[in-house]
């Protein structure tokens, strides 16, 4: 069965310094791996995805994270924190029941403060 | 940008009442979606929707729930006799293709009294 597990329930940094934010996955196949950000009282905003192509993968406002299967971690960083990076965030597999549509499994999310 | 809209954003009812809690997916977006988030625990899926059918439901999505897509433009979740164990976030979503990206909306807060 797939599954996600993030490390740690709250994380806080000061601005400017960098942001790890760690998730490991369990997957039976080449998993397809998502990390979600949910600012307050907003939707659910996809952060960047990993679908087997590159193991470093680019997402938007600086993240990134990187696939790595020896680890079975998808671990979410980015070099240097902003106030506006404060936000709950997921990290998320997608469960394929070989239908029409994916089921997302989400982890049970990360609380991103950040110290001015 | 195009977004997904959720209303009403927090929804108060009594036990055993019927809810309907409305989404309207982004236009061009053929598969629907509802995940649910109850206090303190992971968000979970309930159920898709594609081409007017349900495609997966999880073990949640009893006879209780029904999805409906009425027009061109409203996905809905119904619920028939709520329980105390059905107060949750309520977030719906869209995408384009089945395997690709979801879109969600801000979730609707539903508290059953």
């Amino acid at each position: 069965a797939q599954s996600v597990t993030q490390l740690d329930s709250h994380v806080s940094v000061s601005e400017g310094t960098p942001v790890l934010l760690r998730c490991n996955y369990s997957s039976s196949y080449s998993p397809s791996l998502f990390w979600y950000v949910q600012h307050p009282n907003k939707g659910l905003q996809l952060l960047l995805k990993y679908t087997s192509a590159a193991t470093l993968v680019k997402g938007i406002n600086g993240f990134e994270a990187e696939f790595k299967k020896s680890e079975t971690s998808f671990h979410l960083t980015k070099p240097s924190a902003h106030m506006s990076d404060a936000a709950e965030y997921f990290c998320v597999v997608a469960k394929s029941y070989g239908g029409a549509t994916n089921k997302l499994i989400f982890g049970t999310g990360t609380l991103l403060a950040v110290q001015p | 940008e195009p977004e997904v809209t959720q209303t009403p954003s927090h929804q108060v009812t009594q036990m055993g009442q019927e809810v309907i809690l409305r989404c309207v997916p982004i236009s061009n977006h053929l598969y629907f979606y509802w995940y649910r988030q109850i206090l303190g625990q992971k968000v979970e899926f309930l159920v898709s929707f594609y081409n007017n059918e349900i495609s997966e439901k999880s073990e949640i999505f009893d006879d209780q729930f029904s999805v409906e897509r009425p027009d061109g433009s409203n996905f809905t979740l119904k619920i028939r006799s709520t329980k105390l164990e059905d107060s949750a976030m309520y977030f719906c979503a869209s995408s384009e293709v089945g395997y690709g990206e979801q879109f969600f909306g801000p979730g609707t807060r539903l508290t059953v009294l």
